[in-house]
């Protein structure tokens, strides 16, 4: 399954879009990006996935380059309950599904 | 529907001791798999489970060894502590053939070894 890379963390205020990035250069054509994030004391809560086409859910946006080589995950109304680390992972569908690879993930920080 | 639901949420161990933790998956789930995390980092695979028995592991030692019962329920063991093991241990189920990687997790047990 193809690395990603993000920045250890960045902060949003409260109420503003929380713009996440993610670099997935290797990634392979039968591979989608996830996004996960996790609260502080709790297990990683789902939000996204995504194959080519941008999606959006009841939780947040993923925005996918057209070479798929990165992503960007958006939190359009950002609020302190949103602070948490945030982790992009490639992975095939189909695939291992219980096997995600997290990273070190953002850590991100709305403020008031 | 109810969540995934872990025991114990804390416990205290000292060095080669063993420690079994317990997970009972969402409703309508079929796997299991089980991640260890240690302070500032993301979570890593030790195992998963379907139809109770072992299809995939990570780099972990034979020490760490699981169950899987009809029930879809999960037990994780680790036999002969070692100060390493200090970890958060998070339990996820999810639904073999739906295709997606549609992870549910508990709030994890948090384990201290001595």
């Amino acid at each position: 399954d193809a690395k990603t890379t993000q920045p250890p963390s960045m902060d949003c205020a409260e109420g503003r879009a929380a713009n996440l990035p993610c670099n997935h250069s290797t990634i392979s054509g039968n591979e989608y990006v996830y996004w996960y994030r996790q609260i502080h004391s709790q297990g990683p809560q789902y939000i996204i996935h995504g194959l080519k086409n941008n999606e959006t859910n009841e939780m947040a946006s993923l925005i996918i380059t057209e070479d798929r080589k990165s992503s960007t995950l958006i939190l359009p109304h950002a609020t302190l309950r949103d602070t948490a680390v945030y982790y992009c992972i490639v992975i095939r569908y189909g695939g291992s599904q219980g096997n995600l690879i997290f990273g070190k993930g953002t850590k991100l920080s709305v403020k008031p | 529907e109810t969540g995934v639901t872990q025991s114990p949420t804390h416990l205290i161990k000292t060095r080669g001791q063993q420690v079994t933790l317990r997970c009972s998956s969402q409703s309508g789930h079929n796997t299991v798999s089980w991640y260890q995390q240690a302070l500032g980092q993301g979570p890593q695979f030790i195992f998963q489970y379907y139809r109770e028995e072992e299809n995939g592991r990570g780099n972990f030692p034979p020490r760490f060894s699981g169950l899987q019962f009809p029930n879809y329920s999960s037990e994780l063991n680790v036999n002969a502590l070692e100060l390493d093991d200090s970890a958060l241990y998070l339990c996820a189920s999810s639904f073999e053939g739906s295709g997606a990687n549609v992870l549910t997790f508990g709030a994890g047990s948090r384990l201290t070894v001595l």
